[in-house]
C-alpha cells in the first residue's frame, strides 16, 4: 500500500506556465487537501475536497484551481504560474473531516518558478 | 485573527528530556494536533489532544489545556533521530486545520 503519492517530486517552471501537480491516495479517505509550506511559514491551506465531487478553498485559493471526478485523485492546477508560487507542496488526506480524523501527508512536490 | 505559536528553535542533549509549547487563538477548537517532520520529508502524525490533561504515547506525551490556550509536548530521552521539526495545529470551527510555523529541535552529542 502506497498511502499517498504525489508527481512531480520536483520541478522547475518558467513564469507563465501551466502546471498540474498530481496527488492519488489509495487508503479509500473521503477527504482530500493540498497545501503550501514556505520557510518560516506554516503549512496553509490552498483547497480542499470533503468528498468526491465537491471542493472548497481554503486560506490562500488565488492562482490555483483543483478538481476531483473520483475518491483517489485530486490534482492541483496552477493556470499561469508567477514566482511567488514556488514552495514545496503537500498533498494529504483524511478519512473523514471530524477532529479525530488524522490527516496523513504525501512526499510532497518542490516547485520553482522562475 | 487565527493563530498559534510556538518557538521557532530549540536545543537539547540526547538522552535529556524537552518541551516545546504551543499557545493558539483560533475561532473554535475541534482538537490539536502535533506533527514531526523531518527535513525535506512530509509530515507524520504524532498525537492528537481534545480533553485537558495529558496523552502518554511511549517516549512523546502531549498536555492541552483548552481555558488557557496552551499544549506542549514532551519528548524524553531523546535519540539523534529525534532532530526534526515539530509542527502544532489547531482544528477550528471548520474542521480546517491551522498551523504554526513549526519549531526546529536540534538534538546534541
Amino acid at each position: 500500500i502506497a498511502g499517498i503519492t504525489q508527481a512531480p517530486t520536483s520541478q522547475i517552471l518558467a513564469a507563465g506556465r501551466r502546471m498540474t501537480l498530481r496527488c492519488t491516495q489509495d487508503m479509500r479517505h473521503n477527504a482530500m487537501y493540498w497545501y503550501r509550506q514556505d520557510l518560516g511559514l506554516g503549512l496553509r491551506l490552498i483547497h480542499y475536497s470533503n468528498t468526491a465531487g465537491t471542493t472548497g478553498k481554503g486560506e490562500v485559493p488565488d492562482g490555483y484551481s483543483v478538481s476531483r471526478a473520483n475518491t483517489d485523485d485530486f490534482p492541483l492546477t496552477l493556470a499561469s504560474a508567477v514566482p511567488s508560487q514556488t514552495s514545496v507542496y503537500f498533498c494529504a488526506s483524511s478519512a473523514g473531516t471530524s477532529g479525530t480524523d488524522t490527516q496523513y501527508f504525501g512526499p510532497g512536490t518542490r516547485l520553482t518558478v522562475l | 485573527g487565527q493563530n498559534i505559536d510556538q518557538p521557532t528553535e530549540m536545543t537539547a542533549t540526547e538522552g535529556a528530556i524537552v518541551q516545546i509549547n504551543c499557545t493558539y487563538q483560533t475561532s473554535g477548537f475541534n482538537g490539536l494536533f502535533w506533527y514531526q517532520q523531518h527535513a525535506g520529508e512530509a509530515p507524520t502524525f504524532l498525537s492528537y489532544n481534545v480533553l485537558d490533561g495529558l496523552e502518554e504515547k511511549g517516549r512523546f506525551s502531549s498536555f492541552l489545556s483548552r481555558s488557557k490556550g496552551y499544549s506542549y509536548l514532551l519528548l524524553k530521552e531523546l535519540q539523534m533521530k529525534d532532530s526534526a521539526s515539530y509542527l502544532c495545529a489547531v482544528m477550528d470551527s471548520n474542521y480546517q486545520l491551522i498551523w504554526g510555523a513549526g519549531t526546529k529541535l536540534i538534538i546534541k552529542p
